[in-house]
């Protein structure tokens, strides 16, 4: 059981835009930032979105974060089938005294 | 171009320890924090450890499921940073993946190197 939730699937068509969210509690996403990480088929993750919403050199602008209170979400917009990966959320958790993960979304682009 | 490489993986029976090494380059390696985090089969990731920099102590934090069995240590001449794992578990087989964390402390987790796979079986 995973310390943050995710949806464990999403799916959308081509084109179109889809929200994963991540939820928590006041020990990590509601007092410390949020990161997001995208893991294609085989592949290592990859830093997606730091500091909530701040978008890594290189990744697209397609991606966005945003944080409310003790939940998150990634939004990708124009979804392309090179999108189809698992997403994770991560946070510092204060009370764990360490990073937790969220269990993990596999985006499926219809 | 920030690379990291993990090695070392491989299977081990159960009760076995194992050392992992992750060789860093194209950064100043000592100013980082270091993480390995790892993945089960079909499972997600898993927070198993970090090191600070000398900077913020060099002290280590662990996850619990791995706290007193797995200790993570630094060569900051080297650029290597390693994964001692003891007393391993079939629960403990994974990809594990080194981690290159920011100045003050293990997130954002913003270099992944590509994982060793160490599988624990009899």
């Amino acid at each position: 059981q995973s310390v943050l939730t995710q949806p464990p699937s999403v799916s959308e068509a081509p084109r179109q835009r889809v929200t994963i969210s991540c939820s928590g509690s006041s020990s990590n996403i509601g007092n410390n930032a949020v990161n997001w990480y995208q893991q294609l088929p085989g592949k290592a993750p990859k830093l997606l979105i730091y500091y909530d919403d701040l978008l890594p050199s290189g990744v697209s602008d397609r991606f966005s974060g945003s944080k409310s209170g003790t939940s998150a979400s990634l939004a990708i917009s124009g979804l392309q089938s090179e999108d189809e990966a698992d997403y994770y959320c991560a946070a510092w958790d204060d009370r764990l005294n360490g990073p937790v993960f969220g269990g993990g979304t596999k985006l499926t682009v219809l | 171009e920030v690379q990291l490489v993990e090695s070392g993986g491989g299977l081990v029976q159960p009760g076995r320890s194992l050392r992992l090494s992750c060789t860093a380059s194209g950064f100043t390696f000592g100013d980082y924090a270091m993480s390995w985090v790892r993945q089960a089969p079909g499972k997600g990731l898993e927070w198993v450890g970090f090191i600070r920099s000398k900077a913020y102590g060099g002290t280590t934090e662990y996850a619990a499921s791995v706290k007193g069995r797995f200790t993570i240590s630094r060569d900051d001449s080297k650029s290597i940073a390693y994964l001692q794992m003891n007393s391993l578990k079939t629960e403990d087989t994974a990809v594990y993946y080194c981690i290159r964390g920011a100045v003050a402390g293990p997130l954002p987790f913003d270099y992944w190197g590509q994982g060793t796979l160490v599988t624990v079986s009899s």
